[in-house]
């Protein structure tokens, strides 16, 4: 079946430092793959999406590449912000014809001052 | 626009009790989710609706039914909670036309629920 592994957290990071969240997937046919955010208290939000092999999804300073060939969609920013302190989620859409989403357990990022 | 709206935000049970959690979306969105998260367990999936009428089960729905009770609403029962059950439960919701087309699915505020 379906799965996302991404790095263990937590994460801490001095603020303006660089960010990278590992993620790999795998999934049958051709998944769509999400970043999720989930600050303190609140529910997930969309962070940024690709939904086809070589698509770059990038919102608010961060990125992530679909990589086929390495089943990979790891997230980056290059320089964080306290803000930025968050729970990050992986997830895949499998193009196999699932409305489910599959989710990763969740990497806390922590950005200290 | 709302959004995803859930109540209530926050519900102590004793064993044995039952209750409803409910979710509305103001999207117009086709989709509807329910997911419970546990610590280092992610999101998994309890139940969802494709669409009006229909729900299907997810990776964890022992112990849980649902209602799609109109395009907007879809509510989550507990009918007998226990100690296991206690988590923070989400709803979303997506336009997901068909299998073929994935959407992005928006999420509620969540509900904590916590059963003694």
């Amino acid at each position: 079946g379906d799965s996302v592994t991404q790095m263990e957290g937590p994460v801490t990071l001095s603020e303006e430092a660089f960010l990278t969240i590992n993620c790999t997937y795998t999934a049958t046919g051709y998944p769509s793959l999400f970043w999720y955010v989930q600050y303190p208290g609140e529910g997930l939000q969309l962070l940024l999406k690709a939904t086809k092999a070589d698509d770059k999804g990038s919102n608010k300073g961060f990125e992530a590449t679909y990589r086929k060939e390495t089943t990979s969609f790891h997230l980056e920013k290059g320089s964080v912000q306290v803000s930025d302190s968050a729970v990050y989620f992986c997830a895949l859409a499998s193009g196999a014809g699932s409305y489910q989403l599959t989710f990763g357990k969740g990497t806390k990022l922590s950005v200290i001052p | 626009n709302a959004g995803v709206t859930q109540t209530p935000k926050f519900q102590v049970l004793k064993t044995g009790q039952s209750m409803t959690l409910q979710c509305a979306q103001d999207m117009n969105h086709n989709s509807m989710y329910w997911y419970r998260q546990d610590p280092g367990m992610g999101l998994r999936l309890i139940y969802y609706s494709a669409s009006e009428g229909t729900t299907d089960k997810g990776e964890v729905p022992n112990g849980y039914n649902v209602s799609r009770l109109n395009k907007r609403e879809f509510s989550l029962r507990l009918e007998s909670a226990a100690p296991s059950q206690t988590s923070v439960y989400f709803c979303a919701s997506s336009e997901a036309i068909s299998r073929l087309r994935q959407e992005t699915q928006y999420f509620g505020p969540g509900t904590r629920l916590l059963v003694l």
